[in-house]
């Protein structure tokens, strides 16, 4: 059971390029969430999915697109890259939203840095 | 005002010493209240979470809730090298549907042996 994996750890690009960071889960968990953390700051909620075909829109969601095809994956897109969205991506998932307090598991993390 | 405020640190102390860590916060519809620990270069874990007001204790971790104040407090008894860390505090609405949780910066903690 790996839990939350994402890839690449680590990414340098160029202003205006694209690129797709990954996330999957083997814990059949619905709920998954994409956050960013730029330093000395908290995370910030960038897109989320209650499900297969299911996203919204977090606090930051600007600059970036999300698809959610199966359970287990959820990739976030950054289609023309600006040095704003230099900061570390976290992939988070949880086994249910709603009411009561879930748990979310997070993953190690992908650092991206535009020049 | 910012929704959750935080102290960013470091905070700085003894092996043994006990540790309060503190977030205020704005919002008075928030209802569940977590603490995160990140280690460097790792994502967050759960370390510990409360619903509403009161206390929760687990081992040398204690979560105070005082929604009276919007104060929330973690404290750490008999702290060790191993508890250094960056804790983030988070809280959610009741029933608040599948949106994510809002943090605060950290608190940067530094356990001296």
């Amino acid at each position: 059971n790996a839990g939350v994996t994402q890839t690449p750890k680590f990414r340098i690009l160029k202003i205006g390029q694209s690129m797709t960071l990954q996330c999957t889960q083997d814990m059949n968990h619905n709920y998954m969430y994409w956050y960013r953390q730029d330093p000395g700051m908290g995370l910030k909620l960038i897109y989320y999915s209650v499900g297969a075909g299911i996203t919204d829109k977090g606090e930051v969601p600007n600059g970036y697109n999300v698809s959610r095809s199966t359970t287990e994956d959820f990739p976030l897109r950054l289609e023309l890259a600006a040095p704003s969205q230099t900061s570390v991506y976290f992939c988070a998932s949880s086994s249910r939203g709603g009411v009561g307090v879930e748990t979310q598991y997070f993953g190690p993390g992908t650092r991206l840095l535009v020049l | 005002q910012k929704e959750v405020e935080q102290d960013p640190g470091p905070l700085s102390v003894p092996e043994g010493a006990i540790v309060s860590l503190n977030c205020t916060y704005s919002n008075s519809a928030f209802q569940y209240f977590m603490w995160y620990r990140q280690y460097s270069r790792k994502g967050p874990e759960l370390l510990m979470y409360t619903y509403s007001s009161g206390n929760k204790e687990d081992g040398r971790f204690t979560a105070q809730v005082d929604k009276s104040s919007k104060y929330i407090s973690l404290f750490i008894r008999d702290s060790q090298p191993s508890d250094s860390a960056t804790y983030l505090c988070a809280m959610r609405a009741s029933g608040g549907g599948a949106d994510g949780l809002t943090f605060g910066k950290g608190t940067h903690l530094i356990i001296q042996p």
